[in-house]
């Protein structure tokens, strides 16, 4: 599976939007991006995820650039709920599926 | 979205014992699940792949005549921790993909299992 890079962490101010920014420029043409978050103590939630074009759910965006390079999750407006760890992961998907965490964004969403 | 669950949330156990984990997805079938473990202030690294009615596939480094997994059915994947030791206290977390559906499916995760050896 291709590698990510995310920043170690992030802040935002509540109310704001937080862009969360993910380098995937390895990732090959039948990987999707996903992101997940962590809230401290919980496994894992899913947020969102992707192959080619934009996604958007009720919890957030995702933009993928059109080399598919990098991508970015937007939550449109941060509450402290939302303070996590971030997972961007890029998995290829039937018999070879396998979601391969990595380290994360700390997204601190402060008041 | 689907849930998985996890039984228990927490559990002490001690050392030399055995511990079995539960995870089930309560609400879809699920043909494959992964296993994970997380150490203090680390991210999920990725124990095992299990599918169901076969043997599981062990990640590198990974015992598997310690960390014992079945997939009996479709909702149900096991996780025995033989023998454990303090080394072996950690949070353990389970993850159910979605049988069948149209191209990449999600995968839901169970809220994790904290085991302590002592």
């Amino acid at each position: 599976d291709a590698k990510t890079t995310q920043p170690p962490s992030m802040d935002c101010a509540e109310g704001r939007a937080a862009n969360l920014p993910c380098n995937h420029s390895t990732i090959s043409g039948n990987e999707y991006v996903y992101w997940y978050r962590q809230i401290h103590s919980q496994g894992p939630q899913y947020i969102i995820h992707g192959l080619k074009n934009n996604e958007t759910n009720e919890m957030a965006s995702l933009i993928i650039t059109e080399d598919r390079k990098s991508s970015t999750l937007i939550l449109p407006h941060a509450t402290l709920r939302d303070t996590a760890v971030y997972y961007c992961i890029v998995n290829s998907g039937g018999s070879n599926y396998k979601l391969t965490f990595g380290k994360g964004t700390l997204l601190t969403v402060n008041p | 979205g689907a849930v998985v669950s996890q039984h228990p949330s927490w559990v002490i156990c001690k050392s030399g014992t055995s511990v079995k984990i539960e995870c089930r997805s309560l609400d879809f079938q699920a043909t494959t699940m992964f296993w994970y473990r997380q150490f203090p202030k680390q991210s999920l690294m990725l124990m095992a792949t299990s599918n169901e009615g076969s043997k599981a596939t062990y990640e590198q480094g990974v015992e598997k005549d310690k960390f014992l997994i079945n997939h009996a059915s479709l909702t149900l994947s096991t996780l025995t921790v033989t023998s454990a030791h303090p080394e072996d206290s950690s949070f353990y977390i389970c993850s159910a993909k979605l049988t069948g559906g149209v191209g990449n499916t999600e995968a839901f995760f169970g809220q994790g299992t904290r085991l302590t050896v002592v």
